[in-house]
């Protein structure tokens, strides 16, 4: 059974770049499927960030693009995400999930999240 | 960006209960429509794919249903373990973009 697993610093300075790695048991991301990146700032509900396919290909949510980068590196089972220039407006619970890219794309697992506060 | 709207925000049933929300697209995305559920300081969980097709290990009392732009998810008799907040997605194409979710209470 794939299980994902978030991790990175809680605490992130204003003008900094966030960086989280989610690693991935159960299944090796080089195999299939996208890989991808939610957020849920407090209180309030999910954000699609972006995904990597399993063949390198990256697709990002247009409000972000300019500011993010995932990449993926199959000899760890892991994949990132960096945020370049977070505000405190990027204060949030991060999430990486899995999604079918042989199917409908539904995201059928996730990590347990992991909570970055943007602050100084 | 394909905007997903789910009506109502929030409603308040009891147990045993037959609940339903909506979920509408800004265009059509044919059946790529899935549904999630999310307790409090938990991760969402895939319920429905494809519009209606049920995640495996998810009660039979989920279902959905719906094309196009307009998709239902219906949990047929209430449970004491389904009272949680429910997101919509779509994955027609990118960005995949989520409904503002639809908070089931305790009447």
């Amino acid at each position: 059974q794939v299980q994902l697993q978030e991790s990175g610093p809680g605490l992130v300075k204003p003008s900094e770049t966030l960086s989280l790695t989610c690693t991935v048991s159960g299944f090796s991301i080089r195999d299939g499927y996208y890989w991808g990146w939610i957020r849920q700032p407090p209180g309030k509900g999910l954000e699609w960030i972006g995904i990597i396919y399993h063949r390198g290909g990256t697709y990002y949510s247009p409000s972000l693009q300019s500011r993010v980068t995932i990449s993926a590196d199959t000899s760890k089972n892991q994949f990132s995400l960096k945020l370049r220039f977070v505000t405190a407006a990027d204060t949030a619970l991060y999430y990486c999930a899995r999604a079918d890219s042989s199917g409908y794309r539904s995201l059928d697992s996730w990590g347990q999240g992991i909570l970055v506060t943007v602050s100084s | 960006d394909i905007q997903m709207t789910q009506s109502p925000s929030s409603l308040s049933a009891s147990v045993g209960d037959r609940v339903t929300i909506t979920c509408r697209a800004s265009q059509s995305i044919g059946n790529f429509l899935s549904w999630y559920q999310q307790k409090p300081g938990k991760a969402p969980r895939l319920l429905i794919y494809a519009a209606s097709s049920l995640q495996s290990g998810v009660p039979s009392r989920f279902s959905g249903s719906g094309s196009g732009t307009d998709f239902t998810l219906t949990i047929s008799s209430l449970q004491p373990e389904d009272f949680a907040t429910y997101y919509c997605q779509q994955s027609y194409t990118t960005p995949w973009t989520f409904g503002q979710g639809a908070k089931v209470g305790i009447k």
